[in-house]
């Protein structure tokens, strides 16, 4: 089935610093990708996506290129706010098939 | 537009009990999906319903089981609550099931406990 590795966390940043973290995926067919962030004590809410190779996915400063020939997906951040502290997941989805999470990477920033 | 709800937010069981967990998706979605996501842990997919039927499924046993309605409200009912159980139960809704672009929307969940 699919899956996706992403880098443990959490990831520690001071204010202003750059931002990356990996993600690396497996599945079958042709996936499109997300990155969605989770905010403590709430749901999920899609930071972006792209569908195609070479695509780059952007939101709120964040960016993300879907790397078909490494299977990757790193998220980017030029620079982090206090504000960008939640836990990211990334979830390849094909077809039909549901997403495929990950468990995600925490995020820390520090004033 | 409310975006997808859920209810209750919280609630407590006793192991051996039966849980229903109710999610109403955004307007204009016809496809909900349901995700455990345990402490720590990312989501792991539950069920999907369109058009009131099962469409997907994932590695959840039989005490697992949902329901769409009409108006593609779904319940998520759990029989013979674990201790394991205990986690936050995600909702999403999406327009198209068929679609790998198809945006999905998420609720705030329920976090169940089950002592």
């Amino acid at each position: 089935g699919d899956s996706v590795t992403q880098m443990e966390g959490p990831v520690t940043l001071s204010e202003e610093a750059f931002l990356t973290i990996n993600c690396t995926y497996t599945a079958t067919g042709y996936p499109s990708l997300f990155w969605y962030v989770q905010y403590p004590g709430e749901g999920l809410q899609l930071l972006l996506k792209a569908t195609k190779a070479d695509d780059k996915g952007s939101n709120k400063g964040f960016e993300a290129t879907y790397r078909k020939e490494t299977t990757s997906f790193h998220l980017e951040k030029g620079s982090v706010q206090v504000s960008d502290s939640a836990v990211y997941f990334c979830a390849p989805k094909a077809g039909r098939r549901a997403l495929t999470f990950g468990s995600g990477t925490r995020l820390q920033v520090q004033p | 537009d409310a975006g997808v709800t859920q209810s209750p937010t919280h609630l407590i069981k006793t192991r051996g009990q039966q849980v229903t967990l109710r999610c109403s998706p955004k307007s204009g979605h016809d496809t909900v999906s349901w995700y455990q996501q345990a402490l720590g842990q990312g989501p792991q997919f539950i069920f999907q319903y369109y058009e009131e039927e099962e469409r997907q499924r994932g590695n959840f046993p039989d005490r697992f089981s949902g329901h769409q309605f009409p108006n593609y409200s779904s319940e998520l009912n759990v029989n013979a609550l674990l201790l394991g159980d205990s986690a936050l139960y995600l909702c999403a809704s999406s327009v198209d099931p068929g679609g790998s672009n198809t945006e999905a929307f998420f609720g705030q969940g329920t976090r169940l406990t089950v002592v």
